[in-house]
């Protein structure tokens, strides 16, 4: 059953840290997402990728956040310096051609 | 700007019961709407989805009810189980995939036994 894998899923760190989040996408899939899940907001979209290439990031705090895939195998999603309210759940989703969306089981950051 | 807005916020259903969830836009432009289920600790999983050339998508228990002119759309579970505890999310795009879409806040349902 294929299925996107995303390490670690909890991660505990100090305010001021870098924070790396990986993503492994479903083979085949062109597409890949990165949405944050909070109470307050519900999911919001930070940033997708097609064919590798960055499409929109709009939903993302440029000065502190980027995301990047290095190849078809791998995204990432990096905080510096992490701050006390990214603390949320960071899911990675990918699709082939856009339709439907697979989600991983997500990364679950708090910052201290 | 909450362009997808879900309700309610939380729902109890006795086992065997309906249980309904109702989702409003006012984007015009948007032309798909999936239902996603989340169980916790995972992600949210595709549950059912329709586009706006129909009204009614049934898929087993689970059913979409979709008002154009109202632009609202609706997720009825029949015969609710207490596996179907779980919270849900309607959400809408505008480009008939799943690129900028955009969530509801979200259902929490507690079916009891």
């Amino acid at each position: 059953d294929a299925r996107v894998t995303q390490t670690p899923r909890h991660k505990v760190t100090e305010m001021g840290q870098e924070v790396t989040m990986r993503c492994q996408p479903i083979l085949g899939h062109n597409t890949v997402f990165w949405y944050r899940q909070t109470m307050m907001q519900g999911l919001e979209l930070l940033a997708y990728f097609r064919n590798r290439a960055p499409l929109d990031d709009s939903g993302m705090p440029k000065d502190r956040f980027s995301a990047e895939m290095p190849d078809a195998t791998l995204a990432t999603l990096k905080i510096q310096p992490s701050e006390p309210r990214d603390s949320a759940v960071y899911f990675c989703a990918s699709a082939n051609s856009a339709l439907p969306l697979h989600f991983g089981n997500g990364t679950r950051l708090t910052v201290t | 700007q909450q362009q997808v807005k879900q309700s309610p916020q939380s729902l109890i259903v006795q086992k065997g019961g309906i249980s309904i969830i109702n989702c409003a836009y006012e984007n015009t432009a948007f032309d798909y709407f999936p239902w996603y289920q989340q169980f916790p600790g995972k992600g949210p999983a595709l549950l059912i989805a329709i586009r706006p050339d129909v009204s009614e998508k049934k898929e087993g228990r689970f059913t979409i009810s979709f008002n154009k002119s109202a632009k609202q759309f609706s997720l009825h579970i029949m015969d609710s189980q207490p596996g179907d505890s779980a919270t849900y999310f309607c959400a809408a795009s505008p480009q008939g995939g799943s690129e900028k879409l955009v969530f509801g806040k979200g259902t929490k349902l507690t079916v009891n036994p």
